[in-house]
């Protein structure tokens, strides 16, 4: 079967660094991404991974190992608006997307 | 100017009734989804249309039935409403088929209960 494994739910600190690991088993691979989600609010995208290594978009960074079938968003200089909800999803070898159940984040002063 | 929106935000109503959920897109896309996301936040796709035609139908009962007038709308509609319905359901939309990095922008959401 498919799987996207990442953490239910961490908790960090205004201002510090948090990972948010992601591990997956999907038929096949083509590209992984984050999105972001508030609650009681829609998904919206953080980014987009196809080829090992760090992509880093602001405050935001996002890593792959395909062979590890391994990902993880790192947010920097954390804020309170961080709480949310981070979702990792896999594009499988039909080219549909499988999401994991996202990482509850817990931002506290 | 909403670049997804769904309609209704909430939808209260009794087993057994048939309901539709509407969504439009101003982006220009060419590809619209319909996903349900349970209690547990697991983000499931139910349909998915490209330039009106189907393209993803996942194993959902067929008491859901999709409906793409044209590229902009994706209309859902649900008869014989049961308990085990009552999620929130996402409206989608990307430039391009699944096939690549296509970003998907999402609706805000209809929440469904069902009673």
């Amino acid at each position: 079967g498919q799987n996207i494994d990442q953490p239910t739910e961490m908790t960090a600190t205004e201002g510090a660094i948090v990972q948010i690991n992601c591990t997956y088993q999907t038929s096949g691979f083509n590209g992984l991404f984050w999105y972001q989600q508030h609650a009681g609010e829609a998904p919206t995208f953080l980014s987009y991974n196809v080829l090992d290594g760090l992509e880093e978009k602001g405050r935001f960074s996002s890593f792959l190992s395909r062979s590890k079938g391994y990902s993880y968003l790192l947010l920097k200089e954390l804020q309170m608006k961080d709480s949310a909800s981070y979702l990792c999803a896999v594009k499988d070898s039909n080219y549909q997307l499988i999401w994991g159940a996202g990482t509850k984040l817990i931002i506290k002063p | 100017d909403t670049a997804v929106s769904q309609t209704p935000k909430y939808l209260v109503t009794q087993m057994g009734n048939d309901k539709s959920i509407k969504c439009e897109q101003n982006l220009g896309h060419d590809t619209m989804y319909w996903y349900k996301q349970d209690s547990k936040k697991f983000l499931k796709i139910m349909f998915s249309y490209n330039n009106k035609e189907l393209i993803i139908n996942e194993t959902v009962p067929n008491r859901f039935s999709p409906k793409s007038p044209d590229k902009a709308h994706l209309n859902l509609h649900i008869n014989s409403l049961e308990l085990g319905d009552s999620a929130v359901y996402f409206c989608a939309s990307s430039q391009d088929p699944p096939g690549g990095g296509e970003t998907q922008y999402f609706g805000p959401g209809t929440r469904l209960l069902v009673l």
